[in-house]
């Protein structure tokens, strides 16, 4: 049973318009969300995170959305550039316990020049 | 500062081979994560470590598979027999451990498993 869904496997965006990538879970025990960006062939690199009492946090270019009530969160990328190009992963963790990560299948960002 | 280092990065064996998989947290870090990607599919948490304790091993598949990480510096995975099915993608994570606190975790390069 997927606790954290990523329903677009693949997206592609032109060069400096903005990259949306969706995100939604199940299980309302979970209050702290990341996105991780991942390079073929490397780990997951941390990219930016939220906590269940906030609904936007912003760092540089990326922005993350959570909508509780939906129980969504979105990152959205403004510009998108070429280096953007990556698989992303959205990840949940719960509010106590041994704060594991439950992880999306993740969506392939390709970022057209 | 190093980060979370694994070791091999790659790993092509035979079924029912053993095969051992390392990890080196940050230094300084007392919380340990392991995770498998498999097939493409979503990364699975395996076990966490609090220093040299097993917090969490609701993830490990089987008893095939055995995690340690004596002294609470580095970790091993090892998995006695190996089966075609254990293929993936091994991850390492590791947090500073700040008591009650959500933590970022910090993933490895990962090992590369093939079961032949």
């Amino acid at each position: 049973d997927q606790q954290v869904k990523q329903n677009s496997p693949s997206l592609s965006v032109q060069e400096g318009r903005i990259s949306i990538l969706n995100c939604d879970y199940t299980n309302s025990m979970f209050d702290y969300f990341l996105w991780y960006k991942k390079y073929p062939a490397e780990g997951p690199t941390f990219l930016i995170s939220i906590s269940s009492i906030k609904d936007k946090n912003e760092d540089g270019r990326f922005t993350v959305f959570l909508n509780k009530s939906a129980k969504h969160l979105s990152l959205h990328i403004v510009p998108s550039q070429p280096g953007d190009s990556a698989v992303y992963f959205c990840a949940a963790s719960p509010a106590s316990g041994t704060y594991k990560y439950i992880f999306g299948t993740g969506t392939r960002l390709k970022v057209l020049a | 500062e190093a980060g979370v280092t694994q070791f091999p990065s790659h790993s092509v064996i035979e079924k029912g081979q053993t095969v051992t998989l390392r990890c080196d947290p940050i230094s300084g870090h007392d919380n340990l994560y392991w995770y498998r990607r498999v097939m493409g599919k979503e990364i699975k948490f395996l076990l966490h470590f609090v220093k040299e304790s097993k917090q969490d091993e609701s993830g490990m598949p089987n008893n095939r598979f055995l995690a340690e990480r004596t002294g609470g510096t580095y970790s091993t995975l090892k998995v006695q027999p190996a089966e075609l099915e254990d293929s993936g993608v091994y991850f390492c994570a590791s947090s500073q451990g700040l008591a009650g606190v959500q933590e970022t975790q910090y993933f490895g390069p990962g090992t590369r498993l093939l079961v032949l």
